[in-house]
Order: structure tokens, then sequence, then C-alpha cells
């Protein structure tokens, strides 16, 4: 299996523009999780979906940042528009099912430096 | 809520020696499950050992296990034989439901 995809893997960008970062989460897992790192706040969970249904979108900070899960295989998670304090790493994860325990795997994080 | 609490920033230790890595959770639940998560400087997220709380066993995985004390709600890591390439954060998380919660992390040096 090749594991959770994101792309890109690093992105520079100017303050007001659009960011789409993209997921293509482990085939045959439910869940998806949009995460975000950064040295003050650690690893902050935005958003998870369920069978491509967003159940808890609690921690996405503002209303520039919206997230879609169209299919069971692409998700998306977009900030418009951007500000540097949104430079971060941004993590994208799946698991087979969510309360039961099972491993959540994540991809290798997309870089995002907002100039 | 469900709050994870790391209270050493930063460690370091000599390779070879034997390191605890410390860890306390918050949860009013009865099931829940318990992670240790590293990531080495590429960044990625590497799962190293987990635990569900219902099983009074402490879960250990080769070098690594975990002391699991449910009413103290304590979770810690044990590295024995530090090597290294067990430099990296370490992240302690808590699942409850379906979310996964971290806790801020400690970094761990190997000093050889």
């Amino acid at each position: 299996d090749a594991g959770v995809i994101q792309s890109p893997r690093h992105e520079v960008t100017e303050m007001g523009q659009e960011v789409t970062l993209r997921c293509k989460p482990i085939s045959g897992h439910d869940y998806l999780f949009w995460y975000r790192q950064t040295m003050m706040r650690g690893l902050e969970l935005l958003i998870y979906f369920n069978n491509n249904v967003p159940i808890d979108d609690s921690g996405m900070p503002e209303d520039r940042f919206s997230a879609k899960m169209p299919n069971a295989s692409f998700s998306t998670l977009k900030i418009q528009p951007s500000e540097p304090r949104d430079s971060a790493v941004y993590f994208c994860a799946s698991s087979e099912t969510g309360g039961s325990g099972n491993t959540i795997y994540f991809g290798e994080g997309s870089w995002l430096t907002v100039v | 809520a469900q709050t994870v609490t790391q209270s050493q920033p930063e460690m370091s230790v000599q390779e070879a020696e034997t390191v605890t890595l410390s860890c306390t959770y918050d949860t009013s639940e009865s099931n829940y499950y318990l992670f240790w998560y590293k990531q080495p400087p590429s960044r990625q997220m590497i799962l190293v050992i987990r635990q569900e709380a219902y099983k009074q066993q402490n879960a250990t995985e080769n070098r690594f296990s975990v002391n699991f004390q449910k009413a103290a709600k304590s979770f810690s890591l044990k590295i024995s034989d530090s090597q290294l390439g067990d430099t990296a954060m370490y992240f302690c998380a808590s699942l409850r439901d379906d979310k996964i919660i971290f806790g801020k992390g400690t970094r761990l040096h190997i000093l050889p």
C-alpha cells in the first residue's frame, strides 16, 4: 500500500493567495483527519471525516479554512486568503476505523510557508 | 475535555542508556486508547506503541515499553538500550471516540 499521500510537499505562497492542500487516504480507510503542526501550538486536530462526511470541524481556526472530501479517496484543505500565521506543517491521516483504536497513519505532511 | 500533558520539553541521554518519557492525560471515559508517536527530523509521524485502557498489561514493542498507571492517568514511555536513531520528537496521544489528541511533545537527543 502506498500509504497516505499528500501534495504538495512544500509550498511557498504570498499572503492573500489561496492555498489548496490535497490528500489521498489509504484505500479502505473510513476516517480521514487533518492536523496542523506549529512550534507554538504543537499538533492540532483541525477536522475529521467519517465516510466522507465531516464529523467535527471544531478545530478549524476560522472561516478562511475549509475542508472537503468529495469521495473516499480524496480530500482537500483550503485556505483563502492565506496569512503568514498559517505557516505550518499540515498533516493528513487516515484510519480504518476511529473509536476502536486502530492505528492512524500519517502522510508525510505539507510544509506551508506564507510570506 | 480531553487533554494530554508532556512535562519534559527536551531530554538528552547517552547512547545505550535507558530513558523514560512522561505523559499524563485527562479523560472521564473508561474506555480509551493511548499512543506514543515518534517524529524524526523528516517530520514523518511513526507509531511507536499503543495501549488499550482496559488492558492492565503494559504494552511492549522490542526496546520500547510503557508504564500505564490508569488510576494516576499516567502513560510513560521507556526506551531501553537507546540508539542514535531514536533521536526524535516523541508525542503522547489519547484516543477517545474518534478523536486523537496529542501532547506538545518531548524532544529526545541520543548522544554518541
